[in-house]
């Protein structure tokens, strides 16, 4: 198994719609996850940390199965502005990994 | 606050030339990285700090040297530029969270280097 691996997508949904990207993670000892985005050419940005218990940032909804060993990252009702890409990121060893990321375009 | 700051924003080398790629943050920040991301790829760390004249081997250190001689910067040297290290450089910094744990990595806006 890979260290972090994503869907690479690109995931192309309608404006208004669901859309959910997961992430699995090899070591079982991680205990730092989270969901950066980053825009064309720009630099990665931290969208939301990922709790144990699972937790909401208005439209983003984060959830962690540590059983299975995924990541995933829930986004409702899209924006055109959600086009991006998004980035898993576990502490599997010293520093965190990245995982190469889910291309997401919303389309109006 | 600035945050991470990067210098230069774009730079083109020939090929055997050397260059420094230039990381600070005014964030107090004990970690710092170098990840470099080739088109359409992941980030792949080239070297990390935990700290002030402590520097570690990333996932892709050949062809590249660092230092850190103060907790704010994080210099990043290219010897003898090749093609294949065309490439965006980030710089990121963190702070150090207790047990093990890691926060929320912040980032420069990169490098862009170009080798001809």
């Amino acid at each position: 198994r890979k260290e972090v691996e994503q869907d690479p997508g690109p995931f192309n949904v309608p404006e208004g719609a669901t859309v959910a990207f997961n992430c699995t993670y090899s070591n079982s000892a991680s205990q730092s996850f989270f969901w950066y985005r980053q825009d064309c050419r720009k630099e990665p940005k931290l969208l939301m940390s990922v709790y144990s218990s699972g937790n909401e940032d208005g439209r983003f909804t984060a959830q962690l199965n540590r059983a299975s060993q995924y990541i995933s990252l829930l986004i409702r009702d899209s924006k055109l502005s959600d086009s991006a890409t998004y980035l898993c990121v576990v502490n599997i060893r010293t520093p965190l990994v990245f995982g190469k990321g889910t291309r997401l375009s919303v389309i109006a | 606050n600035a945050g991470v700051t990067q210098t230069p924003k774009f730079r083109i080398l020939k090929i055997g030339q050397s260059m420094t790629l230039q990381c600070a943050q005014d964030m107090n920040h004990n970690y710092m990285y170098w990840y470099r991301q080739d088109p359409g790829m992941g980030l792949k760390l080239i070297y990390y700090s935990v700290g002030a004249g402590i520097t570690d081997k990333g996932e892709v250190p050949n062809g590249y040297n660092v230092s850190r001689s103060t907790t704010e910067d994080f210099p990043l040297r290219l010897e003898l530029a090749a093609p294949s290290q065309t490439s965006v450089y980030f710089c990121a910094s963190s702070p150090r969270l207790a047990g093990g744990a890691y926060n929320e990595q912040f980032f420069g806006p990169g490098t862009r280097l170009t080798v001809l």
